[in-house]
């Protein structure tokens, strides 16, 4: 067990609709990342928060958006869901978000049917 | 752009050694690191290697750095049937951009372990 949180565990939902993915980093971790895992793209890096503060932005789509709230859980808000979202996201945590190991949380499966 | 490059299978008897290999671009990598995922599941950090040093062993893990040629490798001694997973090198460099140390990973080794 990582110490990172994830919910819910899986979604399945419509195409059009709108989701939000939440994450529990580890206590004491200050930097959230959230990571996209999909068969064709593999691994891929979306946006990372340090401390409430949006820190970096890799491959979102605009259709996406992110937050991390004052107790420093994170929410990943996906909408006008496409066939093509469907997939694994992960979302990970790090003392200080500066190259130091990320933790993993167990991951959301997302089904856009 | 970073690249992290990985063959994507390995077969090999339970007991042997498997050697698990990756090359990388980006030569401000700071970490590198070897994650695992079993089906279904997330990813776990197995073990991570400094930029600086050339090895780093833990128990039955050994990773080697050979940083002049970007090669990053994982060594699995007395491969059991429990290590059957996909296995992920991973880079941390630091993005000059942003200051951000987003892993680029890549596209995962499936190790199978025959009996």
């Amino acid at each position: 067990d990582s110490g990172v949180t994830q919910t819910p565990k899986h979604l399945i939902t419509a195409t059009g609709q709108r989701v939000t993915l939440r994450c529990s980093p580890r206590s004491g971790d200050l930097s959230v990342y959230w990571y996209q895992q999909s068969l064709d793209q593999g691994l891929q890096f979306l946006i990372q928060y340090y401390n409430g503060e949006e820190r970096a932005k890799g491959n979102i789509l605009e259709r996406f958006s992110a937050q991390q709230f004052p107790d420093l859980h994170s929410e990943l808000n996906l909408s006008s869901l496409e066939l093509g979202d469907s997939a694994l996201y992960f979302c990970a945590s790090s003392a200080e978000g500066t190259g130091d190991e990320q933790y993993f949380g167990p991951g959301t499966r997302l089904t856009v049917t | 752009g970073e690249d992290v490059e990985q063959s994507l299978f390995l077969s090999v008897r339970e007991g042997d050694s498997s050697v698990i290999n990756c090359t990388y671009t980006d030569s401000s990598s700071t970490y590198l690191y070897w994650y695992k995922q079993e089906p279904g599941a997330g990813l776990q950090l197995l073990t991570y290697i400094f930029s600086n040093m050339d090895m780093k062993q833990d128990q039955r893990l050994t990773v080697l750095l050979n940083k002049k040629d970007k090669h990053l490798s994982l060594r699995i001694a007395d491969t059991q049937t429990g290590d059957s997973a996909i296995y992920f090198c991973a880079e941390s460099g630091k993005d000059s951009g942003a200051g951000s140390y987003q892993l680029t990973f890549g596209k995962g080794t499936k190790l199978s372990v025959i009996p």
